[in-house]
């Protein structure tokens, strides 16, 4: 079956730094990676989509890169902020499905 | 404002007694879904619909059922529910794209207990 995994550990930086996520996935490559926000008692809230032929996508402070090789993504956000502290997830859509696959999420902590 | 809305918020029931959690979308999306989030088990998919009339079973559709009888509207109905389905319960939207890669929006979440 596809999985999706994300680690479980809590990510704890200081603020200005570069905060990186990872989303491994196994079998086979989707043809999507999403990655949304969800803040505690929260709905999920969209941020960037990756195409499995693209391999880097920006949007402000935000980057998204896939590595099919490696079977993974890795979620970046430069100058991170404490109000950016959220739990990150890691969603796949494989080609021809309308069912995603969500990762668990990482939590995110940014300290001033 | 463009949103997804459900109601109840919170609500607490007991074993066998059904219940609806219903969910409207205001952006003319056509696909919509419902998720159940659980510690350690991530966001599942319980029934997606791609459209008016049109629904199918996501992940872990047991012990629930859903209508599409209205764009904007999709109903989670518990008919019996059990302590194992005590969740948090998220309804998403989007755009129906026949390639994906639709960004979903989600809405604020039902908190349910049944005890």
């Amino acid at each position: 079956s596809q999985k999706i995994e994300q680690n479980s550990e809590a990510l704890n930086i200081q603020e200005g730094k570069t905060a990186t996520l990872t989303c491994n996935y196994t079998n086979y490559s989707p043809a999507y990676l999403q990655w949304y926000r969800q803040d505690p008692g929260r709905g999920p809230v969209f941020l960037l989509l990756i195409r499995e032929n693209e391999k880097e996508k920006r949007k402000e402070r935000l980057k998204v890169t896939f590595d099919t090789t490696l079977k993974q993504s890795l979620f970046h956000i430069t100058a991170s902020q404490p109000a950016d502290s959220a739990t990150y997830l890691c969603a796949r859509i494989s080609g021809g499905s309308y069912i995603p696959t969500f990762g668990r999420g990482t939590s995110l902590i940014v300290h001033p | 404002e463009a949103q997804v809305t459900q109601n109840p918020r919170y609500l607490i029931t007991v074993t066998g007694k059904k219940l609806t959690v219903t969910c409207s979308q205001n952006m003319n999306h056509e696909y919509m879904s419902w998720y159940r989030q659980d510690p350690g088990l991530g966001l599942r998919q319980i029934y997606y619909s791609m459209n008016v009339e049109v629904t199918d079973k996501g992940d872990v559709p047991e012990g629930y059922k859903v209508s599409r009888k209205e764009k904007r509207n999709f109903p989670l109905i518990l008919e019996s529910p059990s302590p194992n389905q005590t969740s948090l319960y998220f309804c998403a939207s989007s755009l129906f794209r026949s390639q994906g890669g639709y960004e979903q929006y989600f809405g604020p979440g039902t908190r349910l207990t049944v005890t």
